[in-house]
């Protein structure tokens, strides 16, 4: 069993929609949880963080973290075509090893 | 300036050469990590240094052997790779402390052929 699971899609979906991504995990010494954006080519970006349990709000993006459930959840609200990318989630004990996703493969079409 | 780069873009090297790839950050990270990353998988950590000193090393081939100059600076050189290593390898920066390690920041990559 991986310890970070996420359905590697793709996922389409229109433009303006509401995009729920989420990833679950088998590790409960893990206490930060990220979100990674990469497009095609480049390198992967950090959209948010998460400590321990919880939800945190930055514009369109909402990250939700439920370690009672191990659930990883990301939402992108009115969804654009400039968030097309790969969203990879990733975690981490508090040491420098972290662990990612396969990543979820969104395409936005206008 | 919160941009780490990586030079050269693109690789295509033969088996018997010998290259280096190249990463530099001037954020004031004292960690810095190599990754490889191959088509439509997620990263996979290789090397990670802490104040210039080698802290993780995921059980790689000896054909890869990093080296960290300075606190800015992060090599990755390269020797007798074979075909199965062609893909793309990320650098990343972040403050040198285990807990502040989410918050990484990657480079756009070498993309390395092996032929």
């Amino acid at each position: 069993q991986k310890e970070v699971e996420q359905d590697p899609g793709p996922l389409s979906v229109p433009e303006g929609a509401i995009v729920s991504l989420n990833c679950t995990y088998s590790n409960s010494a893990f206490q930060y949880f990220m979100w990674y954006r990469q497009y095609s080519r480049k390198g992967p970006e950090l959209l948010m963080y998460t400590y321990s349990s919880g939800n945190k709000e930055d514009g369109r993006f909402t990250a939700q973290v439920d370690k009672s459930s191990k659930y990883i959840s990301l939402f992108i609200r009115d969804s654009q075509p400039s968030d097309s990318a790969t969203y990879l989630c990733a975690s981490h004990t508090g040491g420098f090893k972290t662990i990612f996703g396969a990543g979820t493969r969104l395409f936005v079409k206008a | 300036d919160t941009e780490v780069t990586q030079t050269p873009k693109h690789l295509v090297m033969g088996m018997t050469n010998k290259k280096s790839l190249k990463c530099e950050q001037h954020m004031g990270h004292r960690a810095m990590y190599w990754y490889k990353q191959k088509a439509k998988k997620p990263p996979e950590l290789m090397f990670v240094y802490s104040y210039e000193k080698l802290s993780i090393n995921e059980s790689v081939p000896s054909r890869f052997s990093p080296e960290c100059p300075n606190s800015s600076l992060l090599n990755l050189h390269l020797h007798a790779l074979q075909p199965e290593d062609s893909a793309l390898y990320l650098c990343a920066s972040s403050q040198g402390l285990r807990d502040r390690s989410h918050e990484q920041y990657f480079g756009p990559g070498t993309r390395l052929t092996v032929t």
